[in-house]
């Protein structure tokens, strides 16, 4: 199947900080991209939709100033969390679809973002 | 609007015996897609199994069958033979044919296999 990877799998940084997340479909293109956040025993929240050469659609009540979402190639889009706080920590998962005509998206592995 | 859910938060099942996840959703949309996935404890989302609202036919995918029950709006996962391995979060995930076509899911329900 379609793998998607995600850089850094874990990373912790100072409170203030800003951090970058990548997500890349490896062996396919991806023309949407989704990026989600899930706290511990719970389920998976949609922060937003990318897509390629376009803005981010952002789910209502996530600040699009805070997370900033980039899709600039078929292959890759990032996540940036600018001023970190620590209620910004949590487990962010990306996932890509190949095209509104496909059914499944396949996941990246996740980012455990821990802020101190 | 969409909305997924599962009333199980925890579930235990003896090894090699099935075991019945359920899943009931609602949406407004006429056609759609049901979708199950598996998150083990180091966090990757596994695709299972994708039953779309007009087949005719219930999935299946090995051991992972989707019980889709369209009047009752209810997309059950059942494994058979459930193996030690089968531990984790499932999670039931729907998308419509609205605007974004995303993913919405369930709250999950956490599946352990006894030996």
């Amino acid at each position: 199947g379609a793998v998607v990877s995600q850089h850094p799998s874990w990373v912790i940084c100072k409170s203030g900080t800003s951090v970058k997340i990548e997500c890349r479909s490896l062996d396919f293109q991806a023309t949407t991209m989704f990026w989600y956040r899930q706290f511990p025993k719970q389920s998976l929240m949609l922060m937003a939709t990318s897509n390629e050469g376009s803005k981010a659609t952002y789910e209502q009540g996530v600040e699009k100033d805070k997370f900033l979402i980039n899709h600039a190639s078929l292959t890759l889009s990032t996540l940036t969390v600018t001023s970190a706080h620590p209620e910004d920590s949590s487990f962010y998962i990306c996932s890509a679809r190949m095209g509104r005509g496909y059914n499944e998206q396949f996941f990246g592995p996740g980012t455990r973002l821990t802020v101190l | 609007a969409q909305k997924i859910t599962q009333t199980q938060p925890g579930m235990f099942v003896q090894e090699k015996e099935a075991v019945t996840l359920d899943c009931t959703y609602d949406t407004s949309d006429p056609s759609y897609g049901l979708f199950w996935y598996k998150q083990p404890s180091s966090g990757e989302m596994i695709f299972l199994i994708y039953q779309g609202s007009y087949d005719q036919q219930n999935a299946t995918e090995g051991r992972y069958s989707l019980n889709f029950q369209k009047a009752r709006k209810s997309a059950n996962l059942v494994i058979s033979a459930s193996q030690l391995g089968d531990s984790a979060m499932y999670f039931c995930a729907m998308r419509g044919n609205h605007a974004g076509n995303m993913l919405t899911f369930g709250g999950g329900t956490r599946l352990m296999v006894k030996p």
